[in-house]
């Protein structure tokens, strides 16, 4: 089973900050919180990843709280083009690192 | 640099034929997936190869069968195919266990 809860859906004014939480309260010391994003049926975009410490890219930024237990992932100026579904993933360490997807949170980015 | 790349886009089986899902990457990553994703529903892990020739299990593997001869190619088999194979199927790549995935642009499957 998926280690994370997320809000099923959001809304976000195009223009405005988009900030997705998410809770993993039984994350690993050695576990790391993944970002991606889906759009349509398209395949899975990769976003960001972080261990402990806030993560910055060109798409996004991560916020991890200090005990680990939840992190918010931040669309610094969402567009119509950000609507999707934002899957947040702990992943496990050991076997291939393979990703366990949740349900995901459908984000909806409105004029 | 065409990255994960997934033939065919489209088809339709009926009820116990087989086929081959191809999947191809030219990163040279070790580490490839394979995916399903129902309608409203979020991914799930089918096979996995951590390098060529090893592959191991996900979380629903039944029904199909995996290999791993090259670097390159991670072909997913559907042998006596069946209505609840229905699904859209996703090939990732990764360099590790700690980067990201690649993901491949969909082969969307119909059993009838």
């Amino acid at each position: 089973d998926a280690k994370t809860t997320q809000p099923t859906s959001m809304d976000c004014a195009e223009g405005r900050a988009a900030n997705l939480p998410c809770n993993h309260s039984t994350i690993s010391g050695n576990e790391y919180v993944y970002w991606y994003r889906q759009i349509h049926s398209q395949g899975p975009q990769y976003i960001i990843h972080g261990l402990k410490n806030n993560e910055t890219n060109e798409m996004a930024s991560l916020i991890i709280t200090e005990d680990r237990k939840s992190s918010t992932l931040i669309l610094p100026h969402a567009t119509l083009r950000d609507t999707a579904v934002y899957y947040c993933i702990v992943r496990v360490a050991s076997q291939g690192g393979k990703l366990i997807f949740g349900q995901g949170t459908e984000l909806s980015v409105k004029p | 640099n065409a990255g994960v790349t997934q033939t065919p886009k489209f088809r339709i089986l009926k009820i116990g034929q087989s086929m081959t899902l191809q999947c191809a990457q030219d990163m040279n990553h070790n580490y490839m997936y394979w995916y399903r994703q129902d309608p409203g529903m979020g991914l799930k892990l089918i096979y996995y190869s951590v390098g060529a020739g090893i592959t191991d299990k996900g979380e629903v593997p039944n029904g199909y069968n995996v290999s791993r001869s090259t670097t390159e190619d991670f072909p997913l088999r559907l042998e006596l195919a069946a209505p609840s194979q229905t699904s859209v199927y996703f090939c990732a790549s990764s360099r590790g266990q700690i980067y990201g995935y690649t993901f491949g642009s969909g082969t969307r499957l119909t059993v009838v």
